[in-house]
């Protein structure tokens, strides 16, 4: 089955501690995205990737990294710096950085306490 | 700044209403627009617009795109309890990063 896995689907953490999100694809697709979801926000662009060894960073990239090391993998790390880490993360991909529809895996719950 | 308003925020209507849900947006070098139906977890994909007055159609649903005065709606016919989810509406500009609106609840009531 063709698709992006994000794991794992519910974190736990204490305030303080980095945190990493793992996102797969066997999709053979070249851009990648995370994600976040609060409530009543839509969603918003942490990082983008549109190459291997190559990132951006998107509208909310504070507290935030990531490492595009192999064309399956985007590893988001969440660190101490982030103020508000709790929320609802996602990963998308797509063909190409073209128009091309994006993808979403089905998300990791973070929550910071 | 890209910025993309969708209205109503949220509605409840019967099963086999009809309804309408809107898009505007502002964005620069605008490339695409999509739909997405998210039901609490991934968004899954529904249609993407890239030229104006062009309906896309699927099943019940369809969309279609007005590039002079921005905006896209999308249309439910017939609705049924399935139907209920948060529709989103994004638009893809320079380097083909998607904005996000904040989404419509959709409630169908059997």
């Amino acid at each position: 089955d063709g698709g992006i896995t994000q794991s794992p689907k519910y974190l736990f953490r204490k305030e303080g501690q980095n945190v990493t999100l793992s996102c797969e694809q066997n999709l053979n697709h070249d851009a990648m995205y995370w994600y976040r979801q609060d409530p009543g926000q839509g969603l918003r662009l942490i990082y983008y990737s549109q190459i291997v060894n190559d990132f951006q960073k998107g509208d909310i990239a504070e507290g935030y990294s990531v490492s595009r090391e192999k064309k399956e993998s985007f590893p988001l790390t969440v660190t101490s710096a982030q103020k508000n880490p709790t929320a609802f993360y996602l990963c998308a991909s797509s063909l190409d950085a073209g128009p091309y529809e994006q993808y979403f895996g089905p998300g990791t719950r973070l929550t910071v306490t | 700044e890209d910025k993309v308003v969708q209205s109503p925020l949220s509605l409840v209507v019967h099963e086999g209403d009809t309804v309408t849900l809107n898009c505007s947006y502002e964005v620069t070098n605008f490339r695409s627009l999509l739909w997405y139906k998210q039901e609490k977890k991934a968004p899954t994909f529904l249609f993407m617009l890239t030229s104006s007055g062009i309906e896309k159609k699927s099943g019940r649903l369809s969309s279609i795109l007005d590039k002079k005065e921005l905006f896209s709606i999308l249309n439910i016919t017939a609705t049924q309890t399935g139907d209920s989810a948060v529709y989103l509406c994004a638009v893809a500009g320079a380097n083909s990063k998607l904005t996000f609106g904040k989404g419509i609840t959709l409630s169908v009531r059997p």
